[in-house]
């Protein structure tokens, strides 16, 4: 495996479900973004980890809970969802947080459907 | 508040020019990114400005003046597969990355 990678590819559960989203990144990078991408809108970060360590939470509900138990591999853990919380989720990895020139390598995204 | 424009959808024929133009209101500026999305996949990276000028990079060039907030993207010789969203992000002064909604482009035979 290169670069990215994301599972699963597509998800629908329901509001009372838990499921999990993973990100595995076979870079060597330090730095892992959980976004949110909703149709004609922004890329809304989400959560920021750099060295293992959360850095950033922009405000996320807590039916949102990430976790990164090393550099190479991301979770987003979801219980409790509401529709509004359809949209794609995507993992991203740069060599480390803070230098302003590093460009993100993007995985292919997990597409959220909550019933 | 900081704030990302660029034009929602954009339509130019194919082995035409096209300019997709980005305007930025940040706190700070530490550089700016253009990444390309095809419908269903991850965005890529395309090109980073970090000082005034333009960069070229094959049929792909990208401007920048910090002075104005603004930058463009240039594409030259279009062909089918360059339909995707074009999206503008931001550093800034705490490398926070600021996005743009995205350009749709649509190429037309």
């Amino acid at each position: 495996e290169t670069g990215v990678t994301q599972t699963p590819r597509h998800l629908v559960m329901g509001m009372t479900n838990k499921k999990s989203l993973k990100c595995e990144q076979h870079l060597g990078h330090n730095a892992m973004y959980w976004y949110k991408q909703s149709a004609k809108k922004p890329l809304e970060l989400m959560f920021v980890y750099n060295f293992k360590e959360q850095t950033e939470n922009n405000s996320v509900p807590s039916r949102f809970s990430p976790e990164c138990p090393n550099s190479s591999h991301l979770f987003l853990h979801l219980h409790t969802l509401q529709p509004e919380d359809s949209a794609l989720y995507l993992c991203a990895s740069s060599q480390d947080r803070g230098r302003m020139s590093y460009e993100q390598y993007f995985g292919p995204g997990t597409r959220l459907t909550v019933t | 508040g900081q704030n990302i424009d660029q034009p929602t959808e954009m339509t130019a024929t194919e082995g035409a020019i096209v300019q997709i133009n980005c305007t930025y209101q940040t706190s700070g500026f530490n550089g700016l990114f253009w990444y390309q999305q095809h419908a269903g996949e991850a965005p890529t990276f395309l090109s980073y400005n970090v000082l005034d000028g333009l960069e070229e990079k094959g049929r792909f060039s990208s401007f920048l003046s910090r002075s104005k907030g603004y930058s463009y993207l240039l594409l030259k010789e279009l062909q089918m597969k360059d339909s995707a969203s074009y999206l503008c992000a931001v550093t800034d002064s705490n490398y926070q990355l600021i996005w743009g909604a995205g350009t749709k482009l649509i190429i037309k035979p």
